[in-house]
């Protein structure tokens, strides 16, 4: 399965946006990127979720380049509720997911 | 989305007593499901998959015989873990896939479980 690096912690004010990008230099052909939010004693919640080029939904942004080696998460104005580890896993094809060490987001008032 | 619990939500035992930890997907029939565990400050790691109707794969360093996992029907798999020793206490979380998200790979999680071994 495809290692994925991320940044273990970041830090952002209130209102800010953010971006967090994830590695995946060995990307399967057949692997979708997810980002997973998760709170602490509380499962995994699904953010958004993309193949290539740009998705945007009610809470998020994702973009990925044609290489499809990294992509990033965007979240636009950031609150303290934003506060929690990203994880981005590949996956496809039915496979298993494996999670990489996600990045630690504390959202400073 | 598709809704995956389990129960307990948290576990309290006594070392050398078993614990069942059930995962029930609550709208979809989920062929495939995951457990993982969770130490904490650290990330999730994959224990084995539960496949409806046969037997679990399990990862490396998993021992099949301490945690059992059952996946008798399409909404549900358990996981016991066996002869519980307070280095199995960590936060169990199971997932599943909905087979009927065309085109999707998503995995949704169950709000996890505590197990703390006394």
């Amino acid at each position: 399965l495809a290692k994925t690096t991320q940044p273990v912690s970041m830090d952002s004010y209130e209102g800010q946006e953010v971006n967090i990008t994830c590695s995946h230099n060995n990307i399967a052909t057949n692997d979708y990127i997810t980002w997973y939010q998760q709170f602490p004693s509380q499962g995994p919640r699904f953010i958004i979720q993309g193949y290539k080029t740009k998705v945007t939904n009610e809470v998020a942004s994702l973009f990925i380049p044609a290489d499809r080696k990294s992509s990033t998460l965007s979240l636009p104005r950031v609150s303290l509720s934003d506060t929690a580890v990203y994880y981005c896993p590949l996956s496809g094809g039915y496979q298993k997911v494996t999670f990489g060490t996600g990045t630690k987001l504390q959202v400073i008032p | 989305g598709a809704v995956v619990s389990q129960h307990p939500s948290r576990v309290i035992c006594k070392s050398g007593t078993s614990v069942k930890i059930e995962c029930r997907s609550l709208d979809f029939q989920a062929t495939t499901m995951f457990w993982y565990r969770q130490f904490p400050k650290q990330s999730l790691m994959l224990m084995a998959t539960s496949n409806e109707g046969s037997k679990a794969t399990y990862e490396q360093g998993v021992e099949k015989d301490k945690f059992l996992i059952n996946h008798a029907s399409l909404t549900l798999s358990t996981l016991t873990v066996t002869s519980a020793h307070p280095e199995d206490s960590s936060f169990y979380i199971c997932s599943a896939r909905d087979p009927g998200l065309a085109g999707a790979d998503e995995q949704f999680f169950g709000p996890g479980t505590r197990l703390t071994v006394l």
